[in-house]
């Protein structure tokens, strides 16, 4: 069965820079395009980045563009999102998702990100 | 950028009442929408895509439809477990991929 399971969230300083990592499992990884979404607490859903299956084509929210990278290693099955100059507004819960045909199939289970001095 | 408005934010609802969730989009959109299911504390779930084609899993009391700019997301008889907060997500301006703001079910 499909699963992904994010790490790497916990509290940083405004300005401070974190790594999240999704561990995905129970399909071919390097056949789809992986993406990050976020929710502030109490708030909707952010798309926030996608990846392509090789890592040629990549998106941004303009919230984040400049900010966060994501990458993936095929050879790991393993997405990340490396975020830096972090501000208060990117605290949120952040999900790993298998995209689809263009819909978010699949989902972990979110890690948290605390910005706050 | 596309804006996709969700109506109502929240209602209340008798178990086996119909329910009807609206999502407007604005600009013709076709097909290219999704719906998503989120309780409490948990990750969302895929119910619908492309505007009407059930999720495979998804009970059949769910159901989606519409097109262009209108779209329609329904539980047929609201159960105890359709406890959750419903979000429209439109894929018709890529590469930006957007969420309505969400429309929270609760059992009156």
């Amino acid at each position: 069965q499909v699963q992904l399971v994010e790490s790497g969230g916990g509290l940083v300083k405004p300005g401070g820079s974190l790594r999240l990592s999704c561990a995905a499992s129970g399909f071919t990884f390097s056949d789809y395009y992986m993406s990050w979404i976020r929710q502030a607490p109490g708030k909707g859903l952010e798309w926030v980045s996608y990846i392509s299956s090789s890592g040629s084509t990549i998106y941004y929210a303009d919230s984040v563009k400049g900010r966060f990278t994501i990458s993936r290693d095929n050879a790991k099955n393993s997405l990340y999102l490396q975020m830096n100059s972090l501000r208060a507004e990117d605290t949120a819960v952040y999900y790993c998702a298998r995209l689809g045909n263009w819909n978010a199939d699949y989902w972990g289970q979110g890690t948290l990100v605390t910005v706050s001095s | 950028d596309i804006q996709m408005t969700q109506s109502p934010s929240s209602l209340s609802a008798s178990v086996g009442d119909r329910v009807t969730i609206t999502c407007q989009a604005s600009q013709d959109i076709s097909n290219y929408l999704n719906w998503y299911q989120q309780k409490p504390g948990k990750a969302p779930k895929l119910l619908i895509y492309d505007a009407s084609n059930l999720e495979t899993g998804v009970p059949s009391r769910f159901s989606g439809s519409g097109s262009g700019t209108d779209f329609t997301f329904t539980i047929s008889s609201l159960q105890p477990e359709d406890i959750a907060t419903y979000y429209c997500q439109q894929y018709d301006n890529l590469p930006a991929l957007t969420f309505g703001g969400g429309t929270k079910v609760e059992i009156k």
